[in-house]
């Protein structure tokens, strides 16, 4: 069994700001994908990063890193400059090897202050 | 760039009535997903199709859930005798096969709401 925890129902941050959220995951398989989607009040959602757990440098995509603790079984999603679009509920996400379904976590609501 | 889409994107139906979604992936890819969220919680997954063969279901998936995906394209989930707690946000996803299997790729989902 896959389980993904997330320990920050609502979080704040001010426009151009840094933020973090939190993820910590349970899996036995050593072969694993970790992601964090956006999904946006009423709208789809929308992947924003990836990590697989075999490297070991942090993935970055433009305003968005992820700090990767595999012996801690932890995987946070670090947004800088953070912008009004920005808001949006964040759920982390993990597919195991061998499973073809995501299990999400119950995600992070994250308002951007103007 | 077409992704995945999905009809109707709101379904109110009244408590015992039968109701079908579409969902179109996007083309290329022969892996569709159905998922269920619920308000504020993360999508759960309901079942996920190879191509046409339906391979993998969850126990969240009750006998009057049904879900087909003829010729490997298109895919529908059916709920009949809807009941309230049937009441949530339907996505479907889908993805490549292979190596690339992990990475889905989300439609804007159908809200049900049963009155």
């Amino acid at each position: 069994a896959q389980t993904v925890t997330q320990s920050q129902p609502e979080m704040s941050v001010q426009e151009a700001e840094t933020v973090t959220l939190s993820c910590t995951y349970d899996t036995s398989e050593s072969n694993y994908y970790l992601f964090w989607y956006k999904q946006p009040p009423s709208r789809q959602m929308i992947l924003v990063i990836r990590q697989e757990a075999y490297k070991q440098q942090n993935a970055t995509e433009n305003r968005f890193s992820v700090n990767f603790q595999k012996a801690a079984k932890s995987f946070s999603l670090k947004i800088s400059d953070s912008q009004l679009g920005d808001t949006a509920m964040y759920f982390c996400a993990l597919n195991s090897g061998g499973y073809q379904k995501v299990t999400f976590g119950t995600g992070t609501k994250l308002q951007v202050i103007p | 760039d077409t992704g995945v889409s999905q009809d109707p994107r709101h379904k109110i139906t009244k408590r015992g009535q039968n109701v079908t979604f579409r969902c179109d992936p996007i083309s290329e890819h022969n892996r569709l997903y159905w998922y269920r969220q619920t308000l504020g919680q993360g999508p759960e997954f309901l079942t996920y199709f190879q191509n046409e063969a339906q391979l993998e279901k969850s126990r969240l998936l009750s006998d009057r859930f049904s879900a087909e995906r003829p010729k490997g394209s298109f895919s529908t989930l059916e709920i009949q005798r809807t009941e309230q707690g049937d009441s949530a946000m339907y996505l479907c996803a889908s993805s490549l096969g292979g190596g690339r299997s992990y990475e889905q790729y989300f439609g804007p989902g159908t809200r049900l709401t049963v009155t």
